[in-house]
C-alpha cells in the first residue's frame, strides 16, 4: 500500500523568506500524481501544486515550486517570498492509479511577521 | 472551474439520530466521489469511494452500516451517519473526480467540497 510521510509537524518562517516543506512517499506504482494541498483555518482544501510522475521537470506555480526526486520518492514544496496568507496546514498527497488520494499527516506552517 | 458543493456546512444532532450530508458536483459529471473524515489537527482519512450506480467501497475499519453512502447520480453523493454518537463528531469532507482523461490517470485534480462539521450531543 502507498504511504505518504511528512516529517515536519510544524514549521515557521519569517515573512518574505523561503521555506521548504518535506514529503516522502512509498509506492510500487510507476504512474501516479503528487499534490500539495493547503488547508487554512476555514478547512477548505486548496490545491497548491501538482506533479505528474512521468514528468521530470519540476512543477512551478508562481511562488510555489516542488523538488520532485522520483528515485528517492521525495516531493518537497518550496514557498518563496512567504506571505502571511500562506499560513495554513499543508498536506502532501499521492494519487494512485485507482484515483484514491492518500494524504500525509500535514505540516502546519506559521509565518512570522 | 469545477465546483463541488457540500451541504450542510455544519450540523448538530442528538445522539441516536441520523444525519445526511450531500455532496454535489455543480458543473461537471463526477463518476467517482470520495468521503473523508478529519479529526481536529489531523489529516484526512479516506472513508469510502463512491462510484455512480454501484455500491461504495469502504476502507478498512469503516463501518458500512454506520456510514451509508449513496451515489445515485453523476452529480450527487450522500453520506448518512446512522444512529450518531458523540464519537462520530468530526469534520467530513467529500471530493470528486473531474472529467475523465485518457488512460487510468488523467491530469485533473480532485475537487473538494467545503466540508461538514458534525457535532453529536
Amino acid at each position: 500500500a502507498q504511504t505518504v510521510t511528512q516529517s515536519q509537524p510544524e514549521m515557521s518562517v519569517q515573512e518574505a523568506e523561503t521555506v521548504t516543506l518535506s514529503c516522502t512517499y512509498d509506492t510500487s506504482e510507476s504512474d501516479y500524481y503528487l499534490f500539495w494541498y493547503k488547508q487554512p483555518p476555514s478547512r477548505q482544501m486548496i490545491l497548491v501544486i501538482r506533479q505528474e510522475a512521468y514528468k521530470q521537470q519540476n512543477a512551478t506555480e508562481n511562488r510555489f515550486s516542488v523538488n520532485f526526486q522520483k528515485a528517492a520518492k521525495s516531493f518537497s514544496l518550496k514557498i518563496s517570498d512567504s506571505q502571511l496568507g500562506d499560513a495554513a496546514m499543508y498536506f502532501c498527497a499521492y494519487r494512485s492509479a485507482n484515483d484514491k488520494i492518500i494524504f500525509g499527516k500535514g505540516t502546519r506552517l506559521h509565518i512570522l511577521p | 472551474g469545477a465546483v463541488v458543493s457540500q451541504h450542510p456546512s455544519w450540523v448538530i444532532c442528538k445522539s441516536g439520530t441520523s444525519v445526511k450530508i450531500e455532496c454535489r458536483s455543480l458543473d461537471f459529471q463526477a463518476t467517482t466521489m470520495f468521503w473523508y473524515r478529519q479529526f481536529p489537527k489531523q489529516s484526512l482519512m479516506l472513508m469510502a469511494t463512491s462510484n455512480e450506480g454501484s455500491k461504495a467501497t469502504y476502507e478498512q475499519g469503516v463501518e458500512k452500516d454506520k456510514f451509508l453512502i449513496n451515489h445515485a447520480s453523476l452529480t450527487l453523493s450522500t453520506l448518512t451517519v446512522t444512529s450518531a454518537h458523540p464519537e462520530d463528531s468530526s469534520f467530513y469532507i467529500c471530493s470528486a473526480i473531474g472529467p475523465a482523461g485518457q488512460g487510468a490517470i488523467d491530469n485533473s485534480p480532485l475537487h473538494f467540497g467545503n466540508g461538514t462539521r458534525l457535532t453529536v450531543t
